[in-house]
């Protein structure tokens, strides 16, 4: 079974610190996913990879970096995190090619920025 | 770009009863793929159904089933003889048929309550 695993399920902040979440999946899948997802706007593609060192921005890159230095594991940064980034975050990761190739999703992480 | 439109945010479907979710797109593209997740309550999305565009018969996956209608832009789930477990949100995502990485685009979701 394919497992996408996320640091942490909750995590609570403060306005201005900067904000690491990491994801690890374990089936050599070259392509990872970070989204936010909140009531009433369904999920947002925040940045993505599909490969080691390669990332691309998605709808809502601004706020946030990403760092994958290994293939299995994929971080989002929130530089400076904002009460408007109190959120649900998946990670997600699939298969790269042609094929309409399963996204494979954690746990999630919510997080909540005071 | 592309959009995904569910258009019912909560439903509700007594056991064992059939429930259908409605999902409309807008693309120019020709070939893609259209996919259902299903995201239960505190417990991680999983994927329900997938379509490809190009193929004219409806993908079914035991008791879910969609209606794929291209020409309407329009790709209905169909939940039949539901069960207490269904009880999730579920979302409609979009997949253009591309070389790199497969990006998606959800819909809003729907919340699916199923009653006893």
């Amino acid at each position: 079974d394919v497992k996408v695993t996320q640091s942490s399920r909750y995590l609570v902040k403060r306005t201005g610190e900067k904000v690491f979440l990491e994801c690890v999946q374990d089936m050599d899948h070259e392509n990872m996913f970070w989204y936010r997802q909140d009531p009433g706007l369904g999920l947002r593609l925040i940045y993505f990879s599909y490969d080691v060192k390669m990332k691309e921005k998605g709808d809502i890159p601004e706020g946030y970096s990403v760092s994958r230095e290994k293939k299995e594991r994929f971080s989002l940064i929130l530089e400076s995190a904002s009460t408007n980034q109190t959120s649900m975050y998946l990670c997600a990761s699939s298969l790269w090619g042609r094929g309409p190739y399963e996204q494979y999703f954690g746990p999630g992480t919510r997080l909540t920025v005071t | 770009a592309q959009t995904v439109t569910q258009s019912q945010p909560e439903m509700s479907v007594q056991e064992a009863e059939t429930v259908t979710l409605s999902c409309t797109y807008d693309t120019s593209e020709n070939n893609y793929y259209l996919f259902w997740y299903k995201q239960p309550p505190s417990r991680q999305m999983i994927l329900v159904i997938r379509q490809e565009a190009y193929k004219q018969q409806n993908a079914t996956e035991n008791r879910f089933s969609v209606n794929f209608q291209k020409a309407a832009k329009s790709f209905s789930l169909k939940i039949s003889d539901s069960q207490l477990g269904d009880t999730a949100m579920y979302f409609c995502a979009f997949m253009k048929h591309s070389g790199t990485a497969s990006k998606l685009t959800f819909g809003t979701g729907t919340r699916l309550q199923v009653t006893l």
